[in-house]
């Protein structure tokens, strides 16, 4: 289940099981989007992007999904490893503007 | 191929002191960036360069200045540290600047 942390939400998953990660975004104009998975004491990694002329998008275990009429971002994470652990945040990029940066969810997995 | 470099990890400093935060890239990529990073925030964009030669300011450069003399080496500079400035710093390069990031390991700063 989810539950706050002391700075960022945590989501808990059993390893094995799929995991939903989920961001809202600002800005209705943004066009483009990433995921990067950040594990702790490590820079931010990427792990996948997605157009704004796409709704779905699928990688090496991961989906993302993007609902522009709610500006909203998912990141969907299949059979979950203990590798998975880490900060995952969306990063969203308005035209002609820098990246704008999410918080984070923090993945917890149960052995 | 080492990615992006940067140095110290660590540092701490008394208020008032100077410090500059290394990064080396060796993609050649031309668009480069520093970013802190605050307990319960995203990523904040201090400064960053679209080419060698050219800076620009971000959304927090305030007690922050940047060069950026080669396409590899994008150093930041902090002019005089104050507490408020205690955060992990990263820096990350971009091939263009509207393509994703890749990160150095970070720099955990303290200024006390």
């Amino acid at each position: 289940g989810e539950s706050v942390g002391l700075h960022l939400p945590t989501l808990s998953v059993q390893e094995g099981d799929n995991s939903i990660i989920n961001c809202a975004y600002s800005n209705s104009a943004s066009d483009y989007f990433i995921w990067y998975k950040q594990e702790s004491g490590k820079g931010p990694q990427f792990i996948i992007d997605i157009r704004s002329n796409m709704d779905k998008r699928q990688g090496q275990r991961v989906t993302v999904l993007l609902n522009k009429t709610v500006k909203h971002l998912s990141l969907q994470i299949a059979a979950t490893q203990p590798g998975d652990s880490a900060v995952y945040f969306c990063a969203e990029r308005p035209p002609g503007q820098n990246f704008v940066f999410g918080p984070g969810t923090r993945l917890s997995v149960l052995p | 191929n080492a990615g992006v470099t940067q140095t110290p990890k660590f540092q701490v400093l008394k208020t008032g002191q100077s410090m500059t935060l290394q990064c080396a890239q060796d993609m050649n990529h031309e668009y480069m960036s520093w970013y802190r990073q605050d307990p319960g925030m995203g990523l904040r964009l201090i400064h960053y360069s679209v080419g060698a030669g050219i800076t620009d300011q971000g959304e927090v450069p305030n007690g922050y200045n940047v060069s950026r003399s080669t396409t590899e080496d994008f150093p930041l500079r902090l002019l005089s540290a104050a507490p408020s400035q205690t955060s992990v710093y990263f820096c990350a390069s971009r091939r263009q600047k509207n393509t994703e990031a890749f990160f150095g390991q970070g720099t955990r700063l303290t200024v006390v």
